[in-house]
C-alpha cells in the first residue's frame, strides 16, 4: 500500500513562489508517474503536471510556464514549484501517484494567496 | 484539452435506490488499438482527496463495493449506485487519461433524499 504525505507554506502573497513536497512510503517510486492535482474553491480538479523517477515530465499547458516538478530518488520525494502565484492559485493542492489514474493521494495542503 | 461534462450536477436519492450519473467526454477516448476507454471514476468526501473507484471505464479499483459500476464508451459513460448507502453521501468525479492534460468532470454531488 503506497501512502503519500505532504508538506509546504500554506499562505502566500502574490508574486511569490509556492512550494509543496511529497513523501512517498510503501512503494516502488521507479514504477510510477508522480503528480500534482490541485483544486480551487468551488471548481473542479485541475492537474498540473507529474514527473517520473528520472525527471520525465508532463505539464498542463495551462500552467506550463509557472511550473516545475522535480524528484529526488534518494529520498523518495518529489516537489512542486509554481512562480508569480496570484489569487487565481488559492487552491487545495494534493501530491499523487499517477498511471493516467491517480491511484492514491495526499492529504492535500490549503495554500492561500493573499496580499 | 478534452472537456469532459457531468450531468446532473447533484442528485438526491433514496437509501437503498439507484443513482445515475453521467459524463461525457468532447471527443472519443476510446483507444481503437486496445479497445480500452480511458475513463477513470472518483467518489470524494469532505475533507479528504478522491478515492479511485473505477478505471478502464468499467473496472473497480481493489477494495470498492460492488454496488459501484461503470459502463460506457466512447464519448458517453455513467457511474451507477445500485443500492445508495449512508456512507456513499459524497461527490463524484470522471476523469479523461487518453491525452494530457489529464482532465476531470465539475462533479456530481450525491445526496440523500
Amino acid at each position: 500500500q503506497v501512502q503519500l504525505q505532504q508538506w509546504g507554506a500554506g499562505l502566500l502573497k502574490p508574486s511569490e513562489t509556492l512550494s509543496l513536497t511529497c513523501g512517498v512510503y510503501g512503494g516502488s517510486f521507479r514504477s510510477f508517474f508522480w503528480g500534482w492535482i490541485r483544486q480551487p474553491p468551488g471548481r473542479r480538479l485541475e492537474w498540473i503536471g507529474e514527473s517520473n523517477h528520472s525527471g520525465s515530465t508532463k505539464y498542463n499547458p495551462s500552467l506550463k510556464s509557472r511550473v516545475t516538478i522535480s524528484v529526488d530518488t534518494s529520498k523518495n520525494q518529489f516537489s512542486l514549484k509554481l512562480t508569480s502565484v496570484t489569487a487565481a492559485d488559492t487552491a487545495v493542492y494534493y501530491c499523487a501517484m499517477s498511471r493516467g489514474t491517480f491511484d492514491f493521494w495526499g492529504q492535500g495542503t490549503l495554500v492561500a494567496v493573499s496580499s | 484539452d478534452i472537456v469532459m461534462t457531468q450531468s446532473p450536477d447533484s442528485l438526491a436519492v433514496s437509501l437503498g435506490e439507484r443513482a445515475t450519473i453521467n459524463c461525457r467526454s468532447s471527443e472519443s477516448i476510446l483507444y481503437s488499438s486496445n479497445n480500452n476507454n480511458y475513463l477513470a471514476w472518483y467518489q470524494q468526501k469532505p475533507g479528504q482527496p478522491p478515492k479511485l473507484l473505477i478505471y478502464w471505464a468499467s473496472n473497480r479499483q481493489s477494495g470498492v463495493p460492488e454496488r459501484f459500476s461503470g459502463s460506457g464508451s466512447g464519448t458517453d459513460f455513467t457511474l451507477t449506485i445500485s443500492s445508495l448507502q449512508a456512507e456513499d453521501v459524497a461527490v463524484y468525479y470522471c476523469q479523461q487519461y487518453y491525452s494530457p492534460p489529464w482532465t476531470f468532470g465539475q462533479g456530481t454531488m450525491v445526496e440523500i433524499k
